[in-house]
């Protein structure tokens, strides 16, 4: 089955720096490749994602890269502010259908220091 | 985006009793819903797969009989928590989606046993 593994597990940048997160994936199969960024004790939230016909997709200061070949994706935050704390989670849809069913990494703690 | 409600948000209930969570997509239909399990610190595992009128599929190491899954409309889908431990202290969350990729999530409900 799926197997998404993402690093770092804490990350802490200054306000203004830039953040980045990497995840792989095993199942050549997912093609669709969510970001969630999840608050304490808050449902997850969609902040990006990207399908595995396009290499890279922005919004504002979020940008989402996606290597299909090497497996891998990842998330950039730019001019990171102290709201950007939080937890954050990649995904991967399971096999080819429509990405319902997902995998998630284990998560990235962020920390903006002001 | 699509609203997906959960109830209670919050649950205390003795050992040895059971509780009912309530998924509910409140503005579109959803034939597939999603029940996870969050444990503090840790990211989202799948428990089970919720199909409107038939029976839930479950992921390994899940048990049946011990977590119920009611899928008995499309816009609702209840997680029964039968005879509850302390260790089934959790935060559990569903998600659903309509025809489209994104999976909305429920606010989640924080059960602790005591």
């Amino acid at each position: 089955g799926e197997n998404v593994e993402q690093h770092p597990s804490t990350l802490s940048v200054q306000e203004g720096d830039s953040a980045v997160i990497k995840c792989t994936y095993s199942d050549s199969a997912s093609n669709y490749f969510p970001w969630y960024k999840q608050e304490l004790g808050k449902r997850p939230q969609l902040i990006i994602d990207i399908r595995s016909n396009v290499g890279e997709k922005k919004d504002q200061r979020i940008a989402v890269t996606l290597n299909k070949t090497a497996k891998h994706f990842s998330l950039h935050i730019t001019e990171t502010q102290p709201e950007d704390s939080a937890v954050y989670f990649c995904a991967a849809s399971i096999g080819d259908n429509y990405g319902q069913n997902f995998v998630f990494g284990p998560g990235t703690r962020l920390s903006v220091l002001p | 985006g699509a609203v997906v409600s959960q109830h209670p948000s919050r649950v205390i209930c003795k050992s040895g009793t059971s509780v009912k969570i309530e998924c509910r997509s409140l503005d579109f239909q959803a034939t597939t819903m999603f029940w996870y399990r969050q444990f503090p610190k840790q990211s989202l595992m799948l428990m089970a797969t919720s199909n409107e009128g038939s029976k839930a599929t479950y992921e390994q190491g899940v048990e049946k009989d011990k977590f119920l899954i009611n899928h008995a409309s499309l816009t609702l889908s209840t997680l029964t928590v039968t005879s509850a431990h302390p260790e089934d202290s959790s935060f559990y969350i569903c998600s659903a989606s309509s025809d489209k990729w994104e999976a909305f999530f429920g606010q989640g409900t924080r059960l602790t046993v005591v």
